[in-house]
Formats: C-alpha cells, structure tokens, sequence
C-alpha cells in the first residue's frame, strides 16, 4: 500500500520554464513534508520541506504548496536550470502523532531541456 | 555536506553468503538509518537506530540485521544473501526523529 505516490515517473520541460512536480498521500496523519533530489551514484540531498501548519514554502527558485483538504502537495521550479535535471522523490512523516520515519514515493525523474 | 561515508560502495557476493555494509558519520547524530532503493519503490526503511545499542525494524527489515556500538557507526548485515537483496543502500543520519535526514552516498550491492 503506497501512502505517498508519484504518478508521473518522468517530466521533461525546457529551460527557463516552470517544473511542477506532484505528490499524493492517502495517510491524514502525515503532517510534515519534504523533497529530496537525487543525482545518479549520489544519495539524496535535502531540498525543501513544510509542515501542515503551512500552505506554502520558499526556498529561491524552490517553491512546495500544501493542499492538505486534498492531500496533495506539489513543488514548483521556478526558472528551470539544467542542473535541476535529477530524480526527485517527496516524503511524509507523522512527528506529531509519534511517527518520524520518513515514507517516500516512488520519485520522478526531471529533465531540463536546454 | 553532512559526513557521511559507506563502505564498500559497490560489492558484488554470492547468494548465502553473509554481507556487511557500513555507515560511518562526524556529525555525532543520534538517529542513524538504513534503506534500500529499488525502481518503482522509492527508498524503503530496513532499520533505524535511535542510539547505541538501540535500534528497531522498518517496513522491510526481513533478512537484515544491525548494529551500533559506536555513536559514530551503524552495520548493516545481510545475513544470507539473496537475489532479491540486489539494491542500492543508503544510510542516513537526522539529529532528532522527525529531523530532515541527510544521506549517504550508497552502496550498489548485487547478490548472484
């Protein structure tokens, strides 16, 4: 049973434009976010995070909304650079109800066309 | 970048055979982690520790096992291993739970 999802395995856009990433949960008890992005033979890095408190988060070009009423957050880059092309995978956990272990998608592989 | 090592980075063993992988950290985090990352799974959590000597399962803690003696390090062991067992395995560390947690590099293991 996959509590986050990423239905979109890959997206291409082209540089200079706007790379919207989508992510779905199912579990209501999630309340804190984050993304993390991975190059090849690399592990993850952190990138930007929000909790439930919030809708929205920014982090320069890296913007995460929160729609909590439909479960569902996104992550917006904002113009995108060839070295954004990466996986990216978000992640949820429920610190508030005892649970911090991180429960990851199944990430989406970005490519930024030149 | 949080200082975080894994060894060996690639290992290439036999089915039953017994395998060790190591994670190593200069942060004197608390919470150290283990995953393994597959196509169409995302990374999934084997075994976290919250301590020396403390330590718990994960969603796919079946035929692993670890330790931590040291603040510093956290063994991953594949008891006998399997194919299935073929994965990229990544360590992580988080200052407290619920904390970002930062990773390692990985290491690319292939069971035969």
């Amino acid at each position: 049973d996959q509590q986050v999802k990423q239905n979109s395995p890959s997206l291409s856009v082209q540089e200079g434009r706007i790379s919207i990433l989508n992510c779905d949960y199912t579990n209501s008890m999630f309340d804190y976010f984050l993304w993390y992005k991975k190059y090849p033979a690399e592990g993850p890095t952190f990138l930007i995070s929000i909790s439930s408190i919030k809708d929205k988060n920014e982090d320069g070009r890296f913007t995460v909304f929160l729609n909590k009423s439909a479960k569902h957050l996104s992550l917006h880059i904002v113009p995108s650079q060839p070295g954004d092309s990466a996986v990216y995978f978000c992640a949820a956990s429920a610190p508030l109800f005892g649970n911090e272990k991180l429960t990851f998608g199944t990430g989406t592989r970005l490519t930024i066309i030149p | 970048d949080a200082g975080i090592t894994q060894s060996p980075r690639h290992k290439v063993t036999e089915t039953g055979t017994p395998v060790t992988l190591r994670c190593h950290q200069t942060e004197n985090h608390r919470y150290m982690y283990w995953y393994r990352q597959d196509p169409g799974h995302g990374l999934r959590l084997i075994h976290y520790s919250y301590g020396v000597k403390d330590t718990d399962k994960g969603e796919v803690s079946d035929g692993y096992s670890v330790s931590r003696s040291k603040t510093e390090d956290f063994l991953l062991t594949l008891e006998s291993a399997t194919s299935s067992q073929t994965s990229v395995y990544f360590c992580a560390i988080s200052e407290d739970p619920g904390e970002t947690q930062y990773f390692g590099p990985g290491t690319r293991l292939l069971v035969l």
